[in-house]
């Protein structure tokens, strides 16, 4: 099983639409968690982290469910810009090594 | 934030050459650099974990001998790749985490540079 899990996708969405993508890790030890946005042939940068408690950034909202196991990003009125690879990423148990997902695909449409 | 560089963005070599890739943190010292390769479509798979002046902890799977990492400096870390061949055609990227020059501020967080596009022919 993978460590980390997502669904590649494709989303295509309609400009202005609500779309959220969900993220499962296996390490139940795993403390931190975060969002990263990759643009084609780009390095991935930084979204925001996730804690427990949830957490909102303008149209963003981060969630972490650590029970089940998972993570949740949801993006309210995307905007054309929206449109990138969502990697889901946390931090492993030693040195502070990342482990990525696959990536989310989000295509954001007129 | 932090800035991290990398040399060059993207390389085209024969099979059988070695490259070097250079890895730079700009504004901060990285006591820690990070090296991942990405194939199409694929995650970020972190192939090793160097510490300035130390040597470099390998993944499993990837060969220390083939992907010779050098991080001599705070500023400073270099992956060869050497007798390339075309399985080994990726996008490598580095990242950094450190302190400030000053030794103030703390970067736990990984900063990445743009990556470089290595085709092997």
């Amino acid at each position: 099983r993978k460590e980390v899990e997502q669904d590649p996708g494709p989303f295509n969405v309609p400009e202005g639409a609500t779309v959220a993508f969900n993220c499962t890790y296996s390490n139940s030890a795993s403390q931190s968690f975060f969002w990263y946005r990759q643009d084609c042939r780009k390095e991935p940068k930084l979204l925001m982290s996730v804690y427990s408690s949830g957490n909102e950034d303008g149209r963003f909202t981060a969630q972490l469910n650590r029970a089940s196991q998972y993570i949740s990003l949801l993006i309210r009125d995307s905007k054309l810009s929206d449109s990138a690879t969502y990697l889901c990423v946390l931090e492993g148990d030693q040195g502070g090594k990342l482990i990525f997902g696959q990536g989310t695909e989000l295509s954001v449409k007129p | 934030g932090a800035v991290v560089s990398q040399h060059p963005s993207w390389v085209i070599c024969k099979s059988g050459t070695s490259v070097k890739i250079e890895c730079r943190s700009l504004d901060f010292q990285a006591t820690t650099m990070f090296w991942y390769r990405q194939f199409p479509k694929q995650s970020l798979m972190l192939m090793a974990t160097s510490n300035e002046g130390s040597k470099a902890t390998y993944e499993q799977g990837v060969e220390k001998d083939k992907f010779l990492i050098n991080h001599a400096s705070l500023t400073l870390s270099t992956l060869t790749v050497t007798s390339a061949h075309p399985e080994d055609s990726s996008f490598y990227i580095c990242s950094a985490s450190g302190t400030s020059g000053s030794g103030v501020r703390s970067y736990n967080e990984q900063f990445f540079g743009p990556g470089t596009r290595l085709t092997v022919l």
